[in-house]
């Protein structure tokens, strides 16, 4: 089965601080994608990558950016977090683009204080 | 662009009825339409995929409906159990290479 590991369950980061969130998939696939997911607003595509080194903007890239410089590890970060950025974060990926189920990771709890 | 609207925030059922989901979508016919279910605090698991050219599908107690003139997708758990209690989310196939997903339809399944 397919594995994506997001690096950390829960954190907690201060108002201005840069973020890292990792992502990492062990089946060789060529899509990742970065989702935020917060009530009553479902899940919300931030950036996706369709190779290494390549990336495109979601509907809501605005203080994010992303890193893939390995087909595995997909990054996501935030420049300058902000409270608004507190939310849940989902990482998944997919074997390539069209017609194909996403396998998403467990997702970070980010709250920014 | 897309919309996508699934039928109430919550939905609570006894334990061995069945429950029904309904995902409505606007703007496009999709070439077909995923399930997934997620359980609190983790991440979208995938369930079943519908065709366009499918009218239904099963998979063990579950049973998916497409209907594309409706623009509609149902989605059926039978007998259903405590262990089905979870967020179920629907979601449409890439258009400039995203997936919309609806905000889902939290199902308790009461003992």
């Amino acid at each position: 089965d397919v594995k994506v590991t997001q690096s950390s369950r829960y954190l907690v980061k201060r108002t201005g601080e840069k973020v890292f969130l990792e992502c990492v998939q062990d089946m060789d696939h060529e899509n990742m994608f970065w989702y935020r997911q917060d009530p009553g607003l479902g899940l919300r595509l931030i950036y996706f990558s369709y190779d290494v080194k390549m990336k495109e903007k979601g509907d809501i890239p605005e203080g994010y950016s992303v890193s893939r410089e390995k087909k595995e590890r997909f990054s996501l970060i935030l420049e300058s977090a902000s409270t608004n950025q507190t939310s849940m974060y989902l990482c998944a990926s997919s074997l390539y683009q069209g017609e194909e189920k996403l396998f998403f990771g467990s997702g970070t709890q980010l709250s920014v204080l | 662009s897309q919309k996508i609207e699934q039928n109430s925030e919550a939905l609570n059922i006894q334990e061995g009825k069945t429950a029904t989901l309904t995902c409505n979508y606007t703007n496009y016919s999709p070439a077909y339409l995923q399930w997934y279910r997620q359980d609190p605090g983790r991440g979208p698991v995938f369930l079943l995929l519908i065709r366009e050219n499918e009218k239904e599908k099963r998979k063990e107690r579950l049973k998916v409906t497409f209907d594309t003139t409706l623009k509609q997708s149902l989605f059926h758990i039978t007998a259903s159990q405590p262990a089905d209690s979870a967020t179920y989310l629907c979601a449409l196939p890439p258009t400039g290479n995203q997936f919309y997903f609806g905000t889902g339809t939290s199902l308790t399944v009461i003992p």
